[in-house]
């Protein structure tokens, strides 16, 4: 069946504008969790949907970024004003409840 | 909050050395994950472990989950140049949100 769905694969964009990530999870996970990786480091947690309930988002660096789920299935991560260390790979994650997670290939983000 | 630290951060071996790195939760989890990260690729789930002193075999890999299930090892046995990535373990609190918390990951490179 079909994966996680993230689009686009890659974004470039300049300094100062806004960027939306697209996540479409696996049909039927309710759980869906958003990543940043920088070049060879780990996961950073930014924020996580279970459900209806409120979202955990107490790993969202700064007030610029923002993400919402939709119908509980498609996410967007939300960066405005985006600054040169936004650049990094977003990952999305979904799960159902407490299965393992499937990760989407990501978006690849450069600030230039 | 819940914390999962993992060590080391980095290990070179020679092809044919065994590897090993541990997970350590600074809360008692209801189960733990590891996943594998392929240069340039996406985590993927590898196993979970949910029972108090359990161990799993996966070919030359073995898990273990501690008696206390805060802590959890992965363990390769004579390491080939297709081990090489980085591992994650996550894990779960008993309690709250429920959230799966990633280690910092130990990045595995191998000397052919």
């Amino acid at each position: 069946g079909a994966g996680v769905s993230q689009s686009p694969s890659n974004k470039v964009t300049e300094k100062g504008k806004d960027v939306e990530l697209r996540c479409d999870p696996i049909s039927g996970h309710t759980a869906l969790y958003w990543y940043r990786q920088s070049l060879g480091q780990g996961l950073e947690f930014l924020i996580y949907f279970q459900g209806n309930s409120a979202p955990d988002k107490s790993g969202l660096p700064s007030d610029r970024f923002s993400a919402e789920r939709t119908g509980g299935s498609v996410s967007t991560l939300t960066i405005q004003r985006t600054q040169q260390e936004d650049s990094a790979v977003y990952l999305c994650a979904s799960s159902s409840h407490r299965d393992s997670q499937h990760f989407g290939d990501g978006t690849r983000l450069s600030i230039l | 909050g819940q914390q999962v630290m993992q060590i080391p951060q980095y290990q070179h071996v020679q092809e044919g050395e065994d590897f090993t790195t541990y997970c350590n939760s600074s809360t008692t989890l209801s189960n733990i994950q590891w996943y594998k990260q392929r240069p340039g690729g996406h985590p993927v789930f590898l196993i979970q472990l949910v029972k108090s002193g359990e161990v799993k075999k996966q070919k030359r890999l073995t898990f273990q989950f501690g008696e206390a299930k805060k802590n959890s090892s992965l363990h390769i046995t004579a390491t080939q140049t297709t081990d090489v990535g980085t591992y994650f373990c996550a894990g779960t609190g008993i309690q709250g949100a429920q959230k799966l918390v990633f280690g910092q990951g130990t990045r595995l490179t191998i000397n052919p």
